[in-house]
């Protein structure tokens, strides 16, 4: 079956502008979370959904924010883009809460100049 | 606070020696351990979770409560075996949030 795919693969963005990135689970999982990968800070946990509910959220500005559709896709919006936001951005999904094993897209590189 | 640690960024070995890479946790609760390994141009992926007990491309990791600890090990390495390793900690009953340790690359030569 096919993995999760994320879209776009590449975005340069200017600072100030807002961006939202995609991301379509593997059928039948109902859980997608959102990872922020920098070298310096490594991987870092964004938010959890699960059947269109935030289960779960990190340590983010507001300006981070995400949303998912009773098809179980789900989007990322970013707002006021800052230069620290530049970092490849990872969906995961699941088929349930609770510890299971979470199965990774290829991410989205942002890129804001 | 929830804490993963992975005291080493780099760890070089040779074909057939055997390899340790180490992770620390701080967590109050009753944590679920991962350990994800990312292949060169690959998606991370599972590699192995202390629930299952299951040894995985002939590694194991033992979950040690006292020491709060969850160590990745594999007696004989390989060359396909480089890679970067990162190990998680899943909340209990927290969902699929996963915090991760800043990851450790195995680099294994001949």
């Amino acid at each position: 079956k096919a993995g999760v795919t994320q879209t776009p693969r590449y975005l340069i963005k200017t600072r100030g502008q807002q961006v939202t990135l995609s991301c379509s689970p593997i059928s039948g999982h109902r859980s997608v979370s959102w990872y922020q990968q920098t070298p310096g800070q490594g991987l870092q946990f964004l938010f959890e959904y699960f059947s269109e509910t935030q289960r779960n959220k990190g340590n983010f500005p507001g300006r981070f924010s995400g949303r998912q559709f009773s098809n179980s896709r789900s989007e990322m919006n970013v707002s006021t883009l800052e230069l620290g936001d530049s970092a490849l951005y990872l969906c995961a999904s699941s088929t349930q809460t609770g510890g299971t094993e979470a199965f990774f897209g290829q991410g989205t590189r942002l890129t804001v100049v | 606070a929830q804490r993963v640690t992975q005291p080493e960024k780099l760890l070089s070995v040779f074909k057939g020696a055997p390899v340790e890479l180490k992770c620390n946790y701080s967590y109050s609760g009753s944590p679920e351990l991962f350990w994800y390994v990312q292949y060169s141009r690959q998606r991370l992926q599972l590699l192995l979770r202390h629930i299952s007990r299951e040894s995985i491309k002939g590694f194991t990791a033992d979950l040690n409560k006292g020491e709060t600890s969850f160590h990745l090990k594999k007696p004989f390495a390989q060359e396909e075996d480089s890679a970067m390793y990162y190990c998680a900690l899943s909340p209990n009953q927290a969902g699929t949030a996963l915090i991760f340790g800043k990851g450790t690359t195995l680099s294994v030569s001949s």
